[in-house]
């Protein structure tokens, strides 16, 4: 089985700082990792994704992800963050060759000040 | 248009009535699956399919059923719904072929009174 540990439940950010939303699991298998973006009154869509191979993710919007086996994480960055990046945003793990079902982060609530 | 799309978008009900909400895909994806996102939460599996032969629950069945109507639609019907089925509801489709990502649909805000 495996679970999600998002560390953080809300994190405010200034205009144009960077920003790490952190996110750990446990899984007794290899893993496929996610990160999904929930805008205000949205559904989720895919921000970015690990499968295989280099341990750096880029995604969609700027963010970028690094895939950390050792530590057991997925941590989500983005090095100048603007005020349309206020959002919801979960992390999600598979075990490979699983039956296909993501187990979610509860959330990470990413707030942009001017 | 929308990949996947669901019915309603937000309803209003009250104690004891039965609600359905319905969820349509057009990826041509054989797995679908029923989320209810609460505050705090994050995402709670209540039904997954794996194809229309195929139904399994997930973390929080209890009080609520699902219809597998077709390859392209799954409904989830709540019996006699309580005010603590107030939720954010998300229907997800994904492709086995596809490492287990998964497409959601734009929500439906539930309120039961």
């Amino acid at each position: 089985a495996q679970s999600v540990t998002q560390l953080d439940s809300q994190v405010p950010v200034f205009e144009e700082a960077p920003v790490e939303l952190r996110c750990n699991y446990s899984s007794s298998v290899s893993v496929y990792l996610f990160w999904y973006v929930q805008y205000p009154n949205q559904g989720l869509q895919l921000l970015l994704k690990y499968l295989s191979g280099s341990t750096l993710v880029k995604g969609i919007n700027g963010f970028e992800a690094e895939f950390n086996k050792s530590q057991t994480s997925f941590h989500l960055r983005k090095p100048s963050v603007h005020i349309s990046d206020t959002a919801e945003y979960f992390c999600a793990v598979s075990g490979r060759g699983s039956q296909g079902n993501l187990i979610f982060g509860k959330g990470t609530k990413l707030s942009v000040k001017p | 248009d929308a990949d996947v799309t669901q019915t309603p978008r937000n309803r209003i009900t009250k104690t004891g009535k039965r609600i359905m909400l319905e969820c349509s895909q057009t990826k041509g994806h054989d797995r679908m699956y029923w989320y209810r996102q609460d505050p705090g939460l994050g995402l709670r599996l209540i039904y997954y399919s794996f194809d229309v032969k195929d139904i399994n629950k997930g973390e929080i069945s209890d009080g609520y059923s699902v219809s597998r109507q077709a390859q392209a639609k799954f409904s989830l019907s709540l019996e006699s719904a309580i005010p603590n089925q107030t939720a954010l509801y998300f229907c997800a489709t994904s492709d086995p072929g596809q490492y287990n990502e998964q497409f959601f649909g734009p929500g439906t805000r539930l309120t039961v009174l």
